[in-house]
């Protein structure tokens, strides 16, 4: 069965370096998201990317944040100048078609930790 | 900003008792989505609903959309250790492109 994955599984970073998170989506999706957890709150979202753009992004996503699909199968996330309150798990998910008709698919996320 | 509101936020039942979540929304909703994480795990689709007083059943789950598209609910029959989880519904953003989530409501179940 088709999965997102991600990669790593965890990262621990310095305050003030940048990272970034990768996602593989599944193959004939056409919509991406990255969304966020704090542990043992809400799963919250960040941003949705269609055909090459941003469709929508949080208050979350601020400057410091940025997507990109660099080729034809990885969906990243960057997090230029972290900070501790960024130590959160970092889900990745696709959907064939939009919110509105389609059930979103999760990779395992990224556990980021911010020293 | 919209608002997707749950509650309870923990229940702890017996092995064989039933449990319900509730899930309110701020605005009317287009659809709502329910999904379960497990501990340690990510989000996983159990339901979409679509329609107004929707009732969608999935074995020992029944799924509940309000008739003002505003509210919905999850009740779970004879529970079992295996529904142990975070149960989350969600509904789409203002523009439509992504989900808001609700808090969750974590279930546990003792045998």
């Amino acid at each position: 069965e088709p999965e997102v994955t991600q990669t790593p599984s965890h990262q621990v970073t310095q305050m003030g370096q940048e990272v970034i998170l990768r996602c593989v989506p599944i193959s004939n999706h056409l919509y991406f998201y990255w969304y966020r957890q704090i542990l043992g709150q809400k799963v919250e979202f960040l941003v949705s990317f269609y055909n090459n753009e941003i469709s929508e992004k949080s208050e979350i996503f601020d400057d410091q944040f940025s997507v990109e699909r660099p080729d034809g199968s990885n969906f990243t996330l960057k997090i230029r100048s972290t900070k501790l309150e960024d130590s959160a798990m970092y889900f990745c998910a696709s959907s064939e078609e939009g919110v509105s008709g389609d059930e979103q698919f999760f990779g395992p996320g990224t556990r980021l930790t911010v020293l | 900003g919209q608002q997707v509101m749950q509650i309870p936020q923990y229940q702890h039942v017996q092995e064989g008792e039933d449990f319900t979540t509730y899930c309110n929304s701020s605005t009317t909703l287009s659809n709502i989505q329910w999904y379960k994480q497990r501990p340690g795990g990510h989000p996983v689709f159990l339901i979409q609903l679509v329609k107004s007083g929707e009732v969608k059943k999935q074995k020992r789950l029944t799924f509940q959309f309000g008739e003002a598209k505003k509210n919905s609910s999850l009740h779970i029959t004879a529970t079992q250790t295996t529904d142990v989880g975070t149960y989350f519904c969600a509904g789409p953003s203002q523009a439509g492109t992504a989900l808001i989530f609700g808090k969750g409501t974590t279930l546990s179940v003792s045998s």
